[in-house]
């Protein structure tokens, strides 16, 4: 069946202009997640979302990202007023609900931020 | 929070030897660990895992070994070859009742031919 899928694959933006990064997770598996790995660096947690719940948001970095998911499926993560630093590889995975279990991850935006 | 360190951050060896990565954790609640490896240029997948109620799960040349009394879990991939270079993560269950981990910080794996 269909993995995730990430659009766009790359995205090159001038330095404060605003950015809108899509994930659509395999159909069926309510646990979504976003991931930052920069250049030959670990994966940094960014947002979590369970079904209905509240989303976990712990690992944003900072109040120019957000990231919302509608109708429990497609989930868009904007970054506003991009920096130098927001340069990286933005990574979506989903699992399935229940006891944790693997997550599948997406082939990753790459973003350019000039 | 959960916390993983994981050691070390590159390794080379040669083609057919044995390779091993090392994770410690913080948070005693957790009990699931997955590894994950990442080709270069390509997304993460689970290779492996393993939950608390076992000490050793193994699957052909790979195999992982569990204590949850010293918070440390490896990865022992044996008769390495080329098309084991990677990097691999090892993760932990994060607390806080989420289905959310923790990623190590990655080991970069070079198999010489």
């Amino acid at each position: 069946g269909a993995g995730v899928s990430q659009s766009p694959s790359n995205k090159v933006t001038e330095k404060g202009k605003d950015v809108e990064l899509r994930c659509d997770p395999i159909s069926g598996h309510t646990a979504l997640y976003w991931y930052r790995q920069s250049l030959g660096q670990g994966l940094e947690f960014l947002i979590y979302f369970q079904g209905n719940s509240a989303p976990d948001k712990s690992g944003l970095p900072s109040d120019r990202f957000s990231a919302e998911r509608t109708g429990g499926s497609v989930s868009t993560l904007t970054i506003q007023r991009t920096q130098q630093e927001d340069s990286a590889v933005y990574l979506c995975a989903s699992s399935r609900a229940g006891t944790i279990y693997e997550q599948y991850f997406g082939p990753g935006t790459r973003l350019t931020v000039t | 929070g959960e916390n993983v360190e994981q050691h070390p951050s590159t390794l080379s060896v040669q083609e057919g030897d044995s390779a091993v990565i090392k994770c410690t954790y913080s948070d005693s609640a957790s009990n699931y660990f997955p590894w994950y490896k990442q080709e270069l240029g390509k997304r993460p997948q689970l290779i492996i895992d393993i939950r608390s109620n076992v000490g050793e799960k193994k699957d052909q040349r790979i195999a992982v070994t569990l204590n949850k009394t010293a918070k440390h879990f490896s990865l022992h991939i044996t008769e390495t070859q080329p098309e084991d270079s990677a990097v691999y993560f090892c993760a932990a269950e994060s607390s806080g009742g989420y289905q959310k981990v923790t990623f190590g910080t990655g080991t970069k794996l070079q198999v010489i031919p």
